[in-house]
């Protein structure tokens, strides 16, 4: 069955260091998502991507993040100086709406400990 | 405000048990998801719904569209159903709008 994977599971960075999140959607879908999960919180949208472009975003979703589809298989999520806020599970999704449905993929995450 | 509000938040019972998660929402949603968080914190969609009732296994959900409420239910309970369940919406465009989970124990 196909299936979003994410990597690394787990990454500690130092705070102010830059971090990217990988990420390989489902092959045949045409959106992609992050979130996160601050420990104990609800899980959070980042930002949509479709088209090559972001599609919308959220207010966490500051300068210090960005995203990038580097080629056909890769999504990628930026911090460009991690803080030690930024700790957090972040997910990666895809989905395929036009197929008719919203329904979201979700990877298994990566935990992010800034330190 | 796009909300999602989901209760209870623990949720403890005897194995066998069944089990009601409840979730309400605000206006204008275009479906309703039921996820499932494990330990290891991995995500996996159970349901997405805009209408009715579906099934797999011991699972159902349901969604009454005039009173903005969704209910997930688990008959038979086991252990091996521990974990979060998590109440989401997508409110016409394409992103998921969270609730605040149901950690889930069921006890042998």
């Amino acid at each position: 069955e196909p299936e979003v994977t994410q990597t690394p599971s787990h990454q500690v960075t130092q705070m102010g260091q830059e971090v990217i999140l990988r990420c390989v959607p489902i092959s045949n879908h045409l959106y992609f998502y992050w979130y996160r999960q601050i420990l104990g919180q609800k899980v959070e949208f980042l930002v949509s991507f479709y088209n090559n472009e972001i599609s919308e975003k959220s207010e966490i979703f500051d300068d210090q993040f960005s995203v990038e589809r580097p080629d056909g298989s890769n999504f990628t999520l930026k911090i460009r100086s991690t803080k030690l806020e930024d700790s957090a599970m972040y997910f990666c999704a895809s989905s395929d709406p036009h197929k008719g449905s919203t329904e979201a993929f979700f990877g298994q995450g990566t935990r992010l400990t800034v330190v | 405000k796009n909300e999602v509000e989901q209760s209870p938040q623990n949720l403890t019972a005897q194995e066998g048990e069944f089990i009601t998660i409840n979730c309400s929402y605000s206006v204008g949603i275009s479906a309703l998801h039921w996820l499932q968080q494990h330990p290891g914190g991995g995500i996996v969609s159970l349901f997405m719904l805009s209408s009715g009732k579906k099934k797999h296994g011991r699972l159902i959900a349901t969604i009454n569209i005039q009173e903005k409420h969704s209910s997930l239910h688990i008959t038979a309970s086991h252990p091996r159903d521990s974990a979060v369940y998590i109440c989401a919406a997508t409110f016409g465009n394409e992103k998921l709008t969270f609730g605040t989970g149901t950690r889930l124990t069921i006890i042998p």
